[in-house]
């Protein structure tokens, strides 16, 4: 199947620093990829619709100006979490859509804590 | 309204013994059904999907699932499951073109015992 990388796969901060995770398609080109945020023993909440060359979609009560995503490129899109707080520890997954098999490929999550 | 229940929150099987994860499904259109595995602090792993023909599709590791229209089921099974197999398992459903996310169940934790 298609790999889909993210980057970093853990990351402690101090609150009120900013930090920003990578998510890559690495063998396929992606033109919508998502972002999810999943707490400890939950299913996966999306956060929001990423489209190469245009504006994010965030779901309801998602803060888009806390989230901000971007999707610079084909295989590229980051989501960088502003000012963060500890209420914003939590495990990041980014999925990229396949185009040509019609499926979402996820990465490997990251982990953020912010003390 | 679209959406995928997962009846079984946590199921526990023995080493060797068979599995059944059950899938309900509400989808508007044509659905795309999937299964991926999560296991702890991991991102999801696919493991199989139906898009349309043989509703008993194969995946990865021995697993395999059954699409039946008149149920709205999409039902994973394995004949024998492997102390390896335990971990979260989540049924999802999606449309087949555009940007649309897929929609996910609540996953069912497995736990497999000696």
């Amino acid at each position: 199947g298609a790999v889909v990388s993210q980057h970093p796969s853990w990351v402690i901060c101090k609150s009120g620093t900013s930090v920003k995770i990578e998510c890559r398609s690495l063998d396929f080109q992606a033109t919508t990829m998502f972002w999810y945020r999943q707490f400890p023993k939950q299913s996966l909440m999306l956060m929001a619709t990423s489209n190469e060359g245009s504006k994010a979609t965030y779901e309801q009560g998602v803060e888009k100006d806390k989230f901000l995503i971007n999707h610079a490129s084909l295989t590229l899109s980051t989501l960088t979490v502003t000012s963060a707080h500890p209420e914003d520890s939590s495990f990041y997954i980014c999925s990229a859509r396949d185009l040509a098999q019609e499926t979402q490929y996820f990465g490997p999550g990251t982990r953020l804590l912010v003390l | 309204a679209q959406s995928v229940t997962q009846p079984d929150i946590h199921i526990t099987v023995s080493e060797g013994a068979s599995l059944e994860l059950r899938c309900n499904y509400s989808y508007g259109a044509t659905p795309y059904l999937f299964w991926y595995v999560q296991s702890p602090g991991q991102g999801l792993q696919l493991l199989l999907k139906y898009f349309s023909g043989d509703t008993l599709v194969q995946g990865i590791k021995g697993f395999e699932a059954e699409f039946k229209r008149s149920q709205s089921s999409f039902n994973l099974r394995k004949p024998s499951v492997h102390w390896s197999d335990a971990a979260e398992y989540f049924c999802a459903v999606g449309a087949r073109s555009g940007n649309t996310p897929l929609v996910f169940g609540k996953g069912t934790r497995l736990s497999v015992i000696a």
